[in-house]
């Protein structure tokens, strides 16, 4: 059963430092990994969703990297301000589960003005 | 990219009642995804719901607790049973879309039961 791990699960930094999040699977067959990021109370908003082939995706001040054989995917942000301040989700689409998503617990991120 | 609502966008209820959930997407689908986020807590789906077939549901949920409709490829309902505090959580439903299969997600409607 695929097991979608977030560390750390909270993570506070100053303005202008660039963000790391962390994503580990236990379960290498994947279609595609995807980050999420979800304000207090809201819906998800897709940020970037990376392909098994692929190693990167970027969007402007986002990258996310995708080491499928070691089972990990990092986001990274740029020059962090306060409006980056949310909840942050990866999910992966593991091949035996069709179109289902398995979600990590999620990192919980304050950016300081 | 793909455009869903959800209403109510929120929800206070009373123990023993049932509340629906209406959930429309902006371009036809196949397949709808309902999920349960407990306070604290990450995404867990709930099932998944098919036009013309009755909804797959995962482990931990039952139809006759969460009955589904999905009567058309842009709509589907989703409905909460019977509810306790217990069943105090946002409600998401998701299509995925595009050769990517990128998933996209509703603003969500979240329900308190007293």
């Amino acid at each position: 059963k695929q097991e979608v791990t977030q560390i750390p699960a909270a993570l506070s930094v100053p303005e202008g430092e660039n963000l790391v999040l962390n994503c580990s699977f236990t379960d290498s067959a994947i279609y595609n990994l995807q980050w999420f990021r979800q304000d207090p109370g809201k819906g998800l908003t897709s940020l970037l969703l990376i392909q098994s082939s692929q190693r990167e995706q970027t969007s402007g001040r986002l990258n996310a990297s995708l080491d499928k054989s070691s089972g990990r995917s990092t986001l990274y942000i740029a020059a962090s301000q306060p409006g980056d301040s949310a909840t942050y989700l990866c999910a992966v689409r593991p091949v035996a589960a069709g179109n289902k998503l398995t979600f990590g617990g999620g990192t919980r991120v304050l950016v300081k003005p | 990219s793909a455009v869903i609502s959800q209403k109510p966008s929120r929800d206070i209820c009373q123990r023993g009642t049932s509340l629906t959930i209406q959930c429309q997407v902006d371009s036809q689908v196949t397949m709808m995804f309902w999920y349960r986020q407990q306070p604290g807590q990450s995404l867990t789906l709930i099932a998944t719901a098919n036009q013309g077939s009755e909804a797959t549901y995962e482990s931990g949920f039952v139809i006759d607790k969460f009955p589904i409709s999905r009567p058309n490829l842009t709509f589907s309902t989703l409905t909460v049973s019977n509810m306790s505090p217990e069943d105090s959580s946002i409600y998401l439903c998701s299509v995925g879309v595009g050769g990517t299969d990128t998933q996209y997600f509703g603003p969500g409607t979240r329900l308190t039961v007293l």
